[in-house]
C-alpha cells in the first residue's frame, strides 16, 4: 500500500516564476492537506481540499492556489514566485467523508523548493 | 488563534538518558495534541497522540500527558536511543480532520 507520495523531490526556480507541485494520497483517503516548511521551522497550514473543493486555508497569498482532482489527488500552484518562498512543501492525506472521530494526517516526504 | 511554544533545541543527550521537551498550547475549545518525528531526509510520522485531558499517548517508549490545567504535552522517554536522533514536532488540532497548528521543532541528537 504506497503513503503519500509527491513530485518532484527538488525543484529549483527563479524569482517571479511559476511552480506546480503534486501530490497523491494514500490509498482511501479522499482529503489532501498542504503545508510549508521554511528552514528551522514547523510546518504552516496553507489550505485543505476535500471533494475537489478547498476546505480550510490559513495566512497565505492569493499567489498560493491549489487543485483536486477526481481521484483525489491534488496540485499547489505557487504563483509570483518569491525568495521566501524557498521551503519544504509537505502534502498530507487522512480521511474525513462519512468520519466524525479525528483522523490521522499522514505526511508524504516534501518537494523542496529553491528560489533563486 | 491556535500555537504552540516548544523548548527550543538542540537537546543533546547521552545515550540512556532520560528525556523531556516541554510543550505548551493555547487553542480554542478542546484540541486534540500530537507529536510527530522528522527524521533527516523524510517527511514527518506522527509519533503520538491524545484526543481528551488526562489521556496518556505512547509509542516506541515515548509518552506524553495531556494536562489541561496547565496547557501541556510534554514529551518524555526514560532512555534514548541514537536512533531517536531527529526533529520532535508538538502540534495540535481543534476540529476532524482539520488543519494541524505546529510547534517550531525541538532537534535532539543522542550521542554514544
Amino acid at each position: 500500500d504506497a503513503g503519500v507520495t509527491q513530485s518532484p523531490t527538488h525543484l529549483i526556480k527563479t524569482r517571479g516564476q511559476q511552480v506546480t507541485l503534486r501530490c497523491s494520497p494514500k490509498s482511501g483517503h479522499d482529503t489532501v492537506s498542504w503545508y510549508q516548511q521554511a528552514l528551522g521551522q514547523g510546518p504552516q497550514f496553507i489550505f485543505q481540499y476535500y471533494e475537489e473543493e478547498e476546505r480550510q486555508r490559513g495566512n497565505f497569498p492569493d499567489r498560493f492556489s491549489g487543485h483536486q482532482f477526481p481521484n483525489y489527488s491534488s496540485e499547489l500552484n505557487v504563483n509570483a514566485l518569491l525568495l521566501g518562498d524557498s521551503a519544504l512543501y509537505l502534502c498530507a492525506s487522512s480521511l474525513l467523508g462519512g468520519n466524525r472521530n479525528y483522523n490521522e494526517q499522514f505526511f508524504g516526504p516534501g518537494t523542496r523548493l529553491t528560489v533563486l | 488563534g491556535d500555537s504552540v511554544t516548544q523548548m527550543e533545541g538542540p537537546v543533546t543527550l547521552s545515550e540512556e538518558a532520560f528525556l523531556t521537551i516541554n510543550c505548551t498550547y493555547t487553542a480554542t475549545g478542546y484540541p486534540s495534541l500530537f507529536w510527530y518525528v522528522q527524521y533527516p531526509g523524510e517527511g514527518l510520522q506522527l509519533l503520538l497522540k491524545a484526543t481528551k485531558a488526562d489521556d496518556k499517548g505512547s509509542n516506541k517508549g515515548f509518552e506524553a500527558t495531556y494536562r489541561k490545567e496547565t496547557t501541556s504535552f510534554h514529551l518524555e522517554k526514560g532512555s534514548v536511543q541514537v536512533s531517536d536522533s531527529a526533529v520532535y514536532f508538538c502540534a495540535l488540532t481543534t476540529g476532524t480532520a482539520s488543519k494541524l497548528t505546529f510547534g517550531t521543532g525541538t532537534r535532539l541528537q543522542v550521542t554514544l
